[in-house]
């Protein structure tokens, strides 16, 4: 079954430091989104991105933050400069279109800034 | 906005027995997901209710959708050891276009 691949799996780096988080979406899907889970508390909408540009962010998706989709395979978040409350589990899903598709999750990438 | 939310938060059940888990949210919406995360790991899915009366089986688990009231329900028949982690709704609302919104998450146990 196709699957959704983020790496790294766990990443660890200090306050104020920049990050990236790569996702590989599954191939013949078109829209990609990030989601994050602070440890013990539910999942959180960051941002969808379809058609090389960002379709929705949340209010958790400021300044810092930025998505790309560098070369047709990867998707990546950046954290420009972290802060200890960015540390969390950041997932990456994709979906083949909207409507009635279903997201496909990747294993996530566990961030820890200290 | 859209809110979702579950109750219970927190099931501690015995293996054997049956439970509900609910979700309600609040807006209007067609599509409603249930996920299962084991500790540490990633979101797998379990069900997506399209419509209103969707109800959807598989092995112990059974989902339902009411969307006029707003509700779905996970129901565990029998529940065994393996069926303990966390289960997620999300709702995928109408004016929010395809992001989801999850509920906080009901942890289950299933005691031997």
């Amino acid at each position: 079954e196709p699957e959704v691949t983020q790496t790294p799996s766990h990443q660890v780096t200090q306050m104020g430091q920049e990050v990236i988080l790569r996702c590989v979406p599954i191939s013949n899907h078109l829209y990609f989104y990030w989601y994050r889970q602070i440890l013990g508390q539910k999942v959180e909408f960051l941002v969808s991105f379809y058609n090389n540009e960002i379709s929705e962010k949340s209010e958790i998706f400021d300044d810092q933050f930025s998505v790309e989709r560098p070369d047709g395979s990867n998707f990546t978040l950046k954290i420009r400069s972290t802060k200890l409350e960015d540390s969390a589990m950041y997932f990456c899903a994709s979906s083949e279109g909207r409507g009635n598709y279903g997201y496909t999750f990747g294993s996530g990438t566990r961030l820890t800034v200290v | 906005e859209l809110k979702v939310e579950q109750n219970p938060l927190f099931l501690s059940m015995q293996e054997g027995k049956n439970y509900t888990i609910y979700c309600n949210y609040s807006t209007t919406s067609d599509r409603l997901y249930w996920y299962r995360q084991d500790p540490g790991k990633s979101l797998e899915s379990l069900f997506v209710l399209l419509s209103n009366g969707a109800v959807k089986q598989e092995g112990r688990l059974m989902a339902s959708l009411d969307t006029k009231a707003r509700l779905s329900t996970l129901h565990i028949t029998a529940a065994v050891h393996d069926l303990s982690a966390t289960y997620f709704c999300a709702v995928e609302g109408e004016t929010s276009g395809s992001r989801l919104t999850f509920g906080e998450g009901t942890q289950l146990t299933v005691n031997p």
